[in-house]
């Protein structure tokens, strides 16, 4: 079974400097793919990262760097130079990638982060 | 990337009614949609794929008949909500596949409803 795990509920960070969301994932699938979503108070679910599980440089988007460590199973989020927009819970999700996978995807609890002026 | 529109976007019903929500896909020919439902402050739950032409795939501990899924078309699958009560009162959002190994999925702006 597969399963996300983000372990950190809540964040401060101050504007301008970096921080990183944590994400873990465990599954037994041979291909997976990887993804971060920001969820801001309006619900819409906005697609910052993706990064596939055989991809051999790890992703990045603008000021959204995805840190990828396959044998620890980890993939968090790292987003440079934060702003006050960036203010927003963030999802870390999975979905099985390979011959007859249903492409659901698979969600961890969030982290709701707070930037500060 | 694909467009997909919920409708309605906030919706408040008594107890005992159904509610239809909508999920189209503006610009993309889906054949799979999925449903996932939001508790205040959780996590996205799947409570469905919606297969174009047959029938959905509930998630366990989802009941099939009182969440109603129809996918009649590429662009349009429906939830509807029957004989809801105040604990069905979630935020609910419908995705697009994109295909795999695409990247992206893409969502639509939500659905809250509220039961009273």
């Amino acid at each position: 079974a597969q399963k996300i795990t983000q372990t950190q509920p809540g964040m401060f960070v101050q504007e301008k400097e970096a921080v990183t969301l944590d994400c873990t994932y465990d599954t037994s699938d041979p291909s997976y793919g990887l993804f971060w979503y920001k969820q801001p108070s309006s619900g819409e679910m906005i697609f910052l990262i993706y990064q596939g599980s055989y991809d051999q440089q790890n992703a990045t988007e603008g000021r959204y760097s995805l840190n990828f460590q396959k044998a620890r199973k980890s993939a968090n989020l790292v987003i440079s130079a934060s702003q006050l927009g960036d203010s927003a819970m963030y999802f870390c999700a999975m979905r099985q990638e390979y011959g007859g996978a249903t492409n659901k995807l698979i969600f961890g609890t969030g982290t709701l982060l707070a930037v500060q002026p | 990337g694909a467009v997909v529109s919920q409708h309605p976007s906030w919706v408040i019903c008594k107890s005992g009614t159904s509610v239809k929500i909508e999920c189209r896909s503006l610009d993309f020919q889906a054949t799979t949609m999925f449903w996932y439902r939001q508790f205040p402050k959780q996590s996205l739950m799947l409570m469905a794929t919606s297969n174009e032409g047959s029938k959905a795939t509930y998630e366990q501990g989802v009941e099939k008949d009182k969440f109603l899924i129809n996918h009649a078309s590429l662009t349009l699958s429906t939830l509807t909500v029957t004989s809801a009560h105040p604990e069905d009162s979630s935020f609910y959002i419908c995705s697009v596949s994109g295909g795999v190994g695409t990247g992206e999925l893409f969502f639509g702006e939500g659905s809250r409803l509220t039961v009273l």
